[in-house]
């Protein structure tokens, strides 16, 4: 088991460009999500995913767009980029929004736009 | 609004022991969960409290008190590896998990 993949680790864009964040899980999980990180700051949910073809926005939804076209798959799409998307992107997935709702994480991937 | 309160920074020595608080204001309770974050790494899941009072597992331990919207995290022997961003997160009566800003623990020899 891989568990959660991001690619790519590192990425310096400049202002205008797009670019899409992969992610792909192999832990059969129903429930994805994008989170950004600024530094020392919590986790913002940007979008989530509760099964293949389903997405929904999260706290800080605008500049970005996501598909979710199998379970295991979910990127995060960069339409222009601007410098307040300079952070820190964690995908994540749990196996069911219940209680227990265990998210387990990607490696990240740290975004400059410059 | 839904808000969880965490202290930004700690610092303990070596060997000793440290308490990190967390307290909440969510729409619903479903549960909490602490991980633990290194710099530079994503968050890996430490504990999970969904009824009042204490989680043991190993050096760490976390107590709930819904009554309150209290929770902590307690580390014991205090080991350098242990120098991490510790964050508190509630699932609310939607089963979504809100974030705490994380607590920055300094491990000092």
């Amino acid at each position: 088991n891989a568990g959660v993949t991001q690619t790519p680790k590192f990425r310096i864009l400049k202002i205008g460009q797009s670019m899409t964040l992969q992610c792909t899980q192999d832990m059969n999980h129903n429930y994805m999500y994008w989170y950004r990180q600024d530094p020392g700051m919590g986790l913002k949910l940007i979008y989530y995913s509760v099964g293949a073809g389903i997405t929904d926005k999260g706290e800080v939804p605008n500049g970005y767009n996501v598909s979710r076209s199998t379970t295991e798959d979910f990127p995060l799409r960069l339409e222009l980029a601007a410098p307040s998307q300079t952070s820190v992107y964690f995908c994540a997935s749990s196996y069911a929004e219940n209680s227990y709702n265990e998210q387990f994480f990607g490696p990240g991937t740290r975004l400059t736009v410059l | 609004g839904q808000n969880i309160d965490q202290p930004t920074e700690m610092t303990a020595t070596e060997g000793a022991i440290v308490q990190i608080n967390c307290t909440y204001q969510t729409s619903g309770f479903n549960g909490l969960f602490w991980y633990q974050q290194h710099a530079g790494e994503a968050p890996t899941f430490l504990s999970y409290n969904v009824l009042d009072g204490l989680e043991e597992k190993g050096r760490f331990s976390s107590f709930l008190s819904r009554s309150k919207g209290y929770s902590y995290l307690l580390l014991k022997e205090l080991q350098m590896k242990d120098s991490a961003s510790y964050l508190c997160a509630v699932t609310n009566s939607n089963y979504q998990l809100i974030w705490g800003a994380g607590t920055k623990l300094i491990i000092k020899p």
